[in-house]
C-alpha cells in the first residue's frame, strides 16, 4: 500500500532533550516536507526536499532540523526541544517538481514539550 | 510575501444547504490548493486549481480560481453530514518555484442533520 509513515504517532518529552521524528514513504516521491499543525494558525511548512541531499527552509525552520541521505525517509531533528514546540507534526511527500503533483500527507505525530 | 486567509473561520450549517468557503491570497502564487482533515485525521488533497478560471468538481465540492482578484472558492452543494470536516487552501508562492505551500487558517465545517 502506498503510504507515508511517521513515527513515534505520540510522543511526551521534556525540554532540551533531543529527539527524532522519522517519515518514511513507499511511493519513490522526490519531494518531502515537514508541517506543524497549531490551532488558528493552520499549517505551517518547517522544511522541504526536493530530492536526495537537498533540503530547504520553510517558513518556520528555528529550532528544527532535517536530513535527506535516502530518498524514502526525511527525519526531522529537534536539538533542544522547547514548549512553543508541542504542536501536530505531519510529514508529506509528492511525486516531483510538476504543478499538479499532489501532496500525500502521513497520519501526524502530536508532540508535548514539558 | 503571500499570506492566505479563509473566511469564515467556523460554519455550521443545514444538511442540503449550499454554502461557500473563502480562500483569498496577498499575492501571485503559482497555483492554489484545497485539503481536507478530518477530526484527528490527516489531511487529503481535493483539488489543485492551477490557471485563472480553473474550476474542479468532485461530487458536491467545486472549487474555482480567479487570479486577479485572488481568491479561490469551494462551493458546497446540497451539504451532507459526511462533509463535516477541516478544509484548507494552500498557495504556492511564484517565487519559490514548485517547493513551498502557504496554508490558510482553515475553516471548520460542520453540518447538521
Amino acid at each position: 500500500e502506498a503510504q507515508v509513515t511517521q513515527n513515534p504517532r505520540y510522543l511526551i518529552t521534556v525540554t532540551g532533550k533531543k529527539l527524532t521524528v522519522t517519515c518514511s514513504q513507499n511511493m519513490n516521491h522526490e519531494y518531502m516536507s515537514w508541517y506543524r499543525q497549531d490551532p488558528g494558525l493552520g499549517l505551517r511548512q518547517i522544511y522541504y526536499s526536493m530530492n536526495v541531499e537537498v533540503t530547504d527552509k520553510g517558513d518556520v525552520p528555528e529550532g528544527y532540523k532535517v536530513s535527506r541521505k535516502e530518498k524514502r525517509n526525511f527525519p526531522l531533528i529537534l536539538e533542544s526541544p522547547s514548549p512553543n514546540q508541542t504542536s501536530l507534526y505531519f510529514c508529506a511527500s509528492r511525486p516531483g517538481t510538476s504543478l499538479t503533483d499532489t501532496q500525500y500527507f502521513g497520519p501526524g505525530t502530536r508532540l508535548t514539550v514539558l | 510575501e503571500l499570506k492566505v486567509e479563509q473566511n469564515p473561520l467556523f460554519l455550521s450549517m443545514q444538511e442540503g444547504k449550499n454554502y461557500t468557503i473563502y480562500c483569498n491570497y496577498s499575492t501571485t502564487s503559482d497555483r492554489l490548493y484545497w485539503y481536507r482533515q478530518d477530526p484527528g485525521k490527516s489531511l487529503e488533497s481535493l483539488f489543485v486549481l492551477l490557471s485563472n478560471g480553473a474550476v474542479k468538481q468532485e461530487g458536491r465540492l467545486m472549487a474555482s480560481l480567479d487570479t486577479k482578484a485572488r481568491l479561490s472558492t469551494l462551493h458546497i452543494t446540497a451539504a451532507v453530514h459526511d462533509l463535516s470536516a477541516t478544509y484548507f487552501c494552500a498557495g504556492s508562492p511564484s517565487t519559490s518555484g514548485t517547493y513551498k505551500y502557504i496554508f490558510g487558517t482553515g475553516t471548520r465545517l460542520k453540518v447538521l442533520a
